[in-house]
């Protein structure tokens, strides 16, 4: 049973329109949700957070929305740059510090 | 400063072997974790510490898996009797600890293959 998910495995944009990568979860419980970056042979990257407590947080050219009744959270990337092609994941954590992750979704920037 | 460092960073065993995999955390960090990536599949937690306190176990696939952290530093996660389906890329993390952030930060990760 999936309590996160990431529905689009992939996705394409060119250089300078908006990325948009949607996760859903399940587990009410949840209270912090985090988007981490990954590029190849490499660990993941912290990227960006939201409280549950939070609609919306923006750091630069990144911004999550949090959708609480929907269970729903978007990162936004814009304007979206080669640099930025890589797999990112979301991630949402419950009481303590264990993060449950989804499947990631592999975004290609395209110049 | 120096990022979370793991080893080895491949690791190729035959079936039925055990394998030990390192794990040096950021210094001053007090939580540590262990996830493995199946290939395609997303991160799956399996494991972590926090200071002296129990560690939480609770995914852990099967009692082949176990793991102890030395000092509240160093971790080594070991796998006896290792199966195909072991194979995967198994991830640590560590963090400042308990609180509302709670970014962990990722070593590179060991690929292990099992043949």
């Amino acid at each position: 049973d999936q309590q996160v998910k990431q529905n689009s495995p992939s996705l394409s944009v060119q250089e300078g329109r908006i990325s948009i990568l949607n996760c859903d979860y399940t587990n009410s419980m949840f209270d912090y949700f985090l988007w981490y970056k990954k590029y190849p042979a490499e660990g993941p990257t912290f990227l960006i957070s939201i409280s549950s407590i939070k609609d919306k947080n923006e750091d630069g050219r990144f911004t999550v929305f949090l959708n609480k009744s929907a269970k729903h959270l978007s990162l936004h990337i814009v304007p979206s740059q080669p640099g930025d092609s890589a797999v990112y994941f979301c991630a949402a954590k419950a009481a303590g510090n264990k993060l449950t992750f989804g499947g990631g979704t592999r975004v290609l920037v395209k110049p | 400063g120096a990022g979370v460092s793991q080893s080895p960073s491949n690791k190729v065993t035959e079936k039925g072997k055990d394998v030990e995999l390192r794990c040096d955390p950021i210094s001053g960090h007090t939580a540590l974790y262990w996830y493995r990536q199946s290939l395609g599949q997303g991160l799956e937690f399996l494991i972590y510490f926090q200071g002296n306190s129990a560690p939480d176990k609770s995914g852990l696939p099967s009692d082949r898996f176990s793991a102890e952290r030395t000092g509240g530093s160093v971790s080594t996660l070991t796998i006896q009797r290792t199966q195909q389906e072991d194979s995967a890329v198994y991830l640590c993390a560590s963090s400042l600890g308990l609180g509302l952030a709670g970014e962990q930060y990722f070593g590179p990760g060991t690929r292990l293959t099992v043949t």
